[in-house]
């Protein structure tokens, strides 16, 4: 069974500061996405990471996949109040009549204090 | 238009009474999903259709049943509300691709139906 887990769950930053959060999942995976949601909304598309050593940016939103270690990071830089949301990763079992489906990590919500 | 749309997107509703959810895209995506959002616990798969005769069961699906009326269209049905199904639902949709390059499986979600069983 496919497991993702993300930390923190929760994290108060200061705008200006930089920080990161950490997505492990448990078994072979192709493919890493990242997803935002602002309160009471639906999910925003950000990243979607193909292959090993994969890294996107977006403004101040870096992601990264380590398929090695099963690790996907997503890095804020400078934050600023408007990357107050929560933020989801999602991984698809590489293989088999599975393919396609995604699992959620539990979720990180971020809060940017001035 | 929004491309994948929900209906309703609010309902409160009493304990044994049915509920169906909609969801509709404009997409042209064969693939279709519900979720079930609960605060700590991310989104889990109720049940997804890779198309009109495929219906297959996902991780939550005890108390749930579907329906895939047309490429366009999946329906989640409660056939006897419980308060614990309480919880924000959400539809999505994608494309099928084995390439790893260009469009890549990425899901698109509806906007969501807040559910509450009373």
């Amino acid at each position: 069974e496919l497991k993702v887990e993300q930390n923190p769950l929760f994290l108060s930053m200061q705008e200006g500061k930089n920080y990161t959060i950490y997505c492990n999942y448990s078994t072979t995976s192709d493919r890493l996405y990242w997803y935002r949601q602002d309160p009471g909304k639906s999910l925003e598309s950000l990243f979607v990471l193909l292959s090993n050593g994969a890294v996107k940016q977006e403004g101040r939103l870096m992601a990264s996949l380590d398929t090695k270690a099963r690790l996907s990071t997503l890095h804020i830089t400078a934050a600023v109040h408007d990357l107050s949301a929560t933020y989801f990763c999602a991984v698809t079992y590489a293989g088999g009549t599975s393919y396609g489906k995604l699992t959620f990590g539990q979720g990180t919500i971020l809060t940017v204090h001035p | 238009d929004a491309d994948v749309t929900q209906t309703p997107r609010n309902r409160i509703t009493k304990t044994g009474k049915r509920i169906m959810l909609e969801c509709s895209q404009t997409k042209g995506h064969d693939r279709m999903y519900w979720y079930r959002q609960d605060p700590g616990l991310g989104l889990r798969l109720i049940y997804y259709s890779f198309d009109v005769k495929d219906i297959n069961k996902g991780e939550i699906s005890d108390g749930y049943s579907v329906s895939r009326q047309a490429q366009a269209k999946f329906s989640l049905s409660l056939e006897s509300a419980i308060p614990n199904q309480t919880a924000l639902y959400f539809c999505a949709t994608s494309d099928f691709a084995f390439q790893t390059s260009g469009d890549h499986n990425e899901q698109f979600f509806g906007p969501g139906t807040r559910l509450t069983v009373l």
